[in-house]
């Protein structure tokens, strides 16, 4: 079945640092791949998505490039703020349209 | 625009009732979803539906009910609550798109099971 396997974490960076959050899947066909990120004491929201091979996901100063060749999705981003702080999730959108996600990761980020 | 509203935001249960997480929105979705989080397990689907009158089982059905009699509505029964079921639940609803998009999610309902 389709699984998606995140970095351990939890992860601690200061302010302008540069982020990377590994994310690799496994699935049949060709599935669209998601961030979904979590601030503390609310639910998901969309962070940014990809759905071809190739495809760059953006948002907020966050990308993420679809690589089918090594079945990634990792996210990154230049300089990451305390405002970042967060736990971050990746999913992937299999052939039954259901999500699937990886178990999270969380963010803190020091002034 | 409220978009995926849930209530109640918190809720202690003993074990062995029963109650019912309300969850609605108002962006005239076809598609919705509960999920549970579990702390370092990531979000597992309870139910869906694709549409009012349609629901269908996730990864982790047992002990959980659901109905979909209006397009806004899909509320979530726990019938005999149990320890394991203490969680953080979640609603969400997309589109009708080929394939479904971008979920959107409510809030969270955090439920303890004494």
């Amino acid at each position: 079945g389709d699984s998606v396997t995140q970095m351990e974490g939890p992860v601690t960076l200061s302010e302008e640092a540069f982020l990377t959050i590994n994310c690799t899947y496994t699935a049949t066909g060709y599935p669209s791949l998601f961030w979904y990120v979590q601030y503390p004491g609310e639910g998901l929201q969309l962070l940014l998505k990809a759905t071809k091979a190739d495809d760059k996901g953006s948002n907020k100063g966050f990308e993420a490039t679809y690589r089918k060749e090594t079945t990634s999705f990792h996210l990154e981003k230049g300089s990451v703020q305390v405002s970042d702080s967060a736990v971050y999730f990746c999913a992937l959108r299999g052939a039954n349209s259901k999500l699937t996600f990886g178990k999270g990761i969380t963010l803190s980020v020091r002034p | 625009n409220a978009g995926v509203t849930q209530t109640p935001k918190f809720r202690i249960l003993k074990i062995g009732q029963s109650m019912t997480l309300q969850c609605t929105q108002d962006m005239n979705h076809n598609y919705m979803y509960w999920y549970r989080q579990d702390p370092g397990m990531g979000l597992k689907l309870i139910y869906y539906s694709v549409g009012a009158g349609i629901t269908d089982k996730g990864e982790v059905p047992n002990g959980y009910n659901v109905s979909r009699s209006t397009t806004e509505d899909f509320p979530l029964r726990l019938e005999l609550a149990a320890p394991s079921q203490t969680s953080v639940y979640f609603c969400a609803s997309t589109d009708g798109g080929r394939p479904p998009d971008t979920q959107y999610f409510g809030p969270g309902t955090r439920l303890t099971v004494l």
